[in-house]
């Protein structure tokens, strides 16, 4: 159980197209979910919490006009990389927690590069 | 907030060695604590966690943790590496907002 999925696993684009990605919780409902960034080598930095039916709330130095956040529904998140340009390129990792909340459940993350 | 520290960035290990990596964690209150394992290019995988009781806590694996509240220590430790326990490690701290502080990571090299 608890299983999240990320979709797509990995995607090349042109310099200043906009790129989403699909975070899915498989086999529970996730009120909470989050998005994180990953640079080779380095460790994971947390982008923002999405709840669903609300807004994201952002960690400072992140611009949510560049990185829109969506959680329609208790299963689905998206992140939306607008004008994506190549210093966007990056592993970007989601999770989501179960109900406890205190538990997060990673997806295998998706490899983003920006030509 | 709540800050994790991970002294060792890359450590080498024989096979069939003992593994321990350190971890020290900046939280007011009673931390919850993780220990996730990550190979290139892949997802993270939970090893174990720590909410509350027996401070010896068993993971996935044969890695095991203990919480020392008193050092604000979570090394995790394993008696005998394989040579598929290669990756990269991380330590986290959970507050009451639900949100996850990471450590920089431990880069584990086995060595036949």
């Amino acid at each position: 159980g608890a299983v999240v999925s990320q979709h797509p696993s990995w995607v090349i684009c042109k310099s200043g197209t906009s790129v989403k990605i699909e975070c899915r919780s498989l086999d529970f409902q996730a009120t909470t979910m989050f998005w994180y960034r990953q640079f080779p080598k380095q460790s994971l930095m947390l982008m923002a919490t999405s709840n669903e039916g609300s807004k994201a709330t952002y960690e400072q130095g992140v611009e949510k006009d560049k990185f829109l956040i969506n959680h329609a529904s208790l299963t689905l998140s998206t992140l939306t990389v607008t004008s994506a340009h190549p210093e966007d390129s990056s592993f970007y990792i989601c999770s989501a927690t179960n109900p406890s909340g205190y538990e997060q459940f990673f997806g295998p993350g998706t490899r983003l590069t920006v030509l | 907030a709540q800050s994790v520290t991970q002294p060792d960035i890359h450590i080498t290990v024989s096979e069939g060695a003992s593994l321990e990596l350190r971890c020290n964690y900046s939280y007011g209150a009673t931390p919850y604590l993780f220990w996730y394992v990550q190979s290139p290019g892949q997802g993270l995988q939970l090893l174990l966690k720590y909410f509350s009781g027996d401070t010896l806590v068993q993971g996935i694996k044969g890695f095991e943790a203990e919480f020392k509240r008193s050092q604000s220590s979570f090394n995790l430790r394993k008696p005998s590496v394989h040579w598929s326990d290669a990756a990269e490690y991380f330590c986290a701290v959970g507050a009451d907002d639900y949100k996850l502080s990471f450590g920089a990571g431990t880069t584990v090299t086995v060595r036949a």
